[in-house]
């Protein structure tokens, strides 16, 4: 069974940092390419990130978070991460990792106030 | 940027009829690439369709996509009660950004 899941959310001050974490097993990790997908309350769903397959060499990122955040992942823990820095109020969310598109989390809520 | 506009915003149906989801984009791009989810209330999306007509695994026959360039369409033919749920569609994998649709909502009549 594949599963994802993703730690690190929490309660973070404006201006602050924070590194998401998302756990894949179930599958060979290093073989996927991998997004990050955000959900603010009651809002729709927003592409933050995308990493290629292997060693990950090809980034993109949406421009409301371009310089801000980087995605990253070690293929040798199966793991994912998102490094957050200079959070903004509008950045609280419900954050998604995925597989590509087919497999996807039960998501980590960041809360961005002071 | 392709820019998704989804119509309508909500779709107020009974169960047992037909629902039709509209998911127009601001310029062409390859239907390879678009991709349709469901997502209910505190749960994660889940994929139904992608390469704008393929069912992802396990999903009922009751849903289908179609269409090209500009233009797609995600179809339920006889809507379930487990079906009233919020619907994305997404184009993914051909240049970023990955852009969500900003979703329909099927809710019971």
């Amino acid at each position: 069974e594949v599963q994802l899941v993703e730690s690190g959310g929490g309660f973070i001050e404006p201006g602050g940092s924070l590194r998401l974490s998302c756990a894949v097993s179930g599958l060979t990790f290093s073989s996927y390419s991998m997004n990050w997908v955000r959900q603010a309350p009651g809002k729709g769903l927003e592409w933050v990130s995308y990493i290629s397959n292997g060693r990950g060499s090809e980034h993109y990122y949406a421009d409301s978070v371009k310089g801000r955040f980087s995605i990253f992942r070690d293929n040798d823990r199966n793991s994912l991460y998102l490094q957050m820095n200079s959070l903004r109020d509008e950045d609280t969310a419900v954050y998604y990792c995925a597989t590509g598109i087919d497999n996807w989390g039960q998501g980590t809520l960041v809360t961005v106030t002071s | 940027e392709i820019v998704l506009t989804q119509s309508p915003g909500t779709l107020s149906l009974s169960p047992g009829e037909r629902a039709t989801l509209s998911c127009r984009a601001s310029q062409s791009f390859s239907s390879s690439y678009l991709a349709w989810f469901q997502q209910k209330p505190g749960q994660a999306p889940r994929l139904l369709i992608y390469g704008a007509s393929v069912r992802a695994t396990g999903i009922p026959d009751r849903f289908s996509g179609s269409g090209s360039g500009t233009d797609f369409t995600l179809t339920i033919s006889r809507l379930e009660p487990e079906d009233f749920a919020v619907y994305y569609c997404q184009q993914y994998g051909s240049s970023p950004p990955f852009t969500f649709g900003p979703g329909t909502k099927v809710d019971i009549k």
